[in-house]
């Protein structure tokens, strides 16, 4: 049972440049999640998506987009790549009973020169 | 809204020690009440929660932890610390209609020393 898979797992962008992190779950959670992780600042809502078809700000949006593509998959695409992005992204779901817990993805850790 | 903090980013104790992690939450309504671990390069595990009932709540690995909504307190406690206990350890809140978002707190990396 892989839970929540994250692709990749390591990636090297210039400023500027486009990429989409992937993150599929096989447990038939309805909510999904992208958090961010930085030194000294725990973990930050990008976005997330309730159900299938919807997505909902989190607390640091600006510079992404998301797809909730299907109930498995959920998106985070970087459109034009900024050394602030330089990060360890997290993706997660969540099967709503009890709500708030999560199951986490080993991580996605990009750096932006 | 709703936060959390964690007070000291970084917690050192002997093997065998009382381990003390704390965490303080503010929520004007019932929170739901979660601490997690993240070991080096991986992903966040739950380690307990509290939503309802017994304010006392055991976890895995032998951590427990204890709601006082006088205190709004939700400390990490663990009798005697383990070599395998040292990782970073998040508080987090969640609370309903607050638009299904959990809130996470700074993390405490917690080391532990012979």
């Amino acid at each position: 049972n892989a839970g929540v898979t994250q692709t990749p797992k390591f990636q090297v962008l210039k400023t500027g440049q486009s990429m989409t992190l992937q993150c599929a779950q096989d447990m038939n959670h309805n909510s999904m999640y992208w958090y961010r992780q930085d030194p000294g600042m725990g973990l930050r809502l990008i976005y997330y998506s309730a159900s299938e078809g919807t997505t909902d700000k989190g607390e640091v949006p600006n510079g992404y987009n998301v797809s909730r593509l299907n109930k498995r998959e959920f998106s985070l695409r970087l459109e034009s790549a900024a050394p602030s992005q330089t990060s360890v992204y997290f993706c997660a779901s969540s099967g709503g009973a009890p709500a708030g817990e999560l199951f986490f993805g080993e991580g996605s850790r990009l750096t932006v020169l | 809204a709703q936060s959390v903090t964690q007070l000291g980013s970084h917690v050192s104790v002997s093997e065998g020690a009382l381990v003390l992690l704390r965490c303080n939450y503010s929520s004007s309504v019932p929170p739901y009440l979660f601490w997690y671990v993240q070991y080096p390069n991986q992903g966040l595990q739950l380690l307990l929660k509290y939503t309802t009932g017994a304010t006392l709540v055991k976890g895995i690995n032998g951590f427990e932890a204890e709601f006082k909504k006088s205190e709004t307190s939700f400390h990490l406690t663990k009798p005697s610390a383990h070599m395998s206990d040292a990782a970073e350890y998040f508080c987090a809140v969640f609370v309903t209609g607050g638009g299904n978002k959990l809130t996470f707190g700074t993390g405490t990396q917690l080391k532990v020393e012979l």
